[in-house]
């Protein structure tokens, strides 16, 4: 079993939807995460940056993670074509590496 | 901008060659990692950095190895390479172990 599991997608929502990212994992010392949006042969690129449990939001971007079920979310809202790219979720504990899911692919529609 | 300059951005080589990735990160940033992405697939952590010191190893392959320096900048060496070492890798940097990491564009390697 991965440390860290994420829906490869692709995901595909019309231009102004809800769309929702997830990730789990099974590594209980897992405390920071993060979420990255990678276009194509682009390095990622970091979005949301959350300690602990807790949601953050940051424009249309909300991030979510509940430690009791090991997991966590991406929201985003109003989605435009732009986003249209893939997310990826990181997370690092007292190891210090950070451990990423294998990203989702996201197409949004006109 | 994320501030991390990995160079050169792009490089073809021969299999059986050795190459060199550079990374310089951002300022202040102490923390260096390097990942692999082969084509459609997820981030491999290859090892990480940490003020001078090795702090995490991945999957990283014998021939492959890594350095930071006391400027900070860290280098990425490939040796022997094979078809299937073709690949992105990318370059990391934060500015301890439990920060947020910020990514360079990437050095996109071809063996041919």
């Amino acid at each position: 079993q991965k440390e860290v599991e994420q829906d490869p997608g692709p995901l595909s929502v019309p231009e102004g939807a809800i769309v929702s990212l997830n990730c789990t994992y099974s590594n209980s010392a897992f405390q920071y995460f993060m979420w990255y949006r990678q276009y194509s042969r682009k390095g990622p690129e970091l979005l949301m940056y959350t300690y602990s449990s807790g949601n953050k939001e940051d424009g249309r971007f909300t991030a979510q993670v509940d430690k009791s079920s090991k997991y966590i979310s991406l929201f985003i809202r109003d989605s435009q074509p732009s986003d249209s790219a893939t997310y990826l979720c990181a997370m690092s504990g007292t190891a210090s590496k950070l451990t990423f899911g294998t990203g989702t692919r996201l197409q949004v529609t006109l | 901008d994320s501030g991390v300059t990995q160079t050169p951005k792009h490089l073809i080589t021969a299999t059986g060659q050795r190459v060199t990735l550079r990374c310089s990160p951002r300022s202040g940033d102490l923390s260096v990692y390097w990942y692999q992405q082969s084509l459609d697939q997820g981030l491999q952590f290859l090892i990480q950095y940490y003020n001078g010191e090795e702090r995490a190893k991945g999957n990283i392959l014998e021939r492959f190895s890594a350095q930071q320096f006391p400027d900070l900048h860290s280098e990425l060496n490939l040796s022997s390479l094979e078809l299937g070492d073709s690949a992105l890798y990318f370059c990391a940097s934060s500015r301890g172990g439990y920060s947020e990491a910020f990514f360079g564009q990437g050095t996109r390697l071809t063996v041919v």
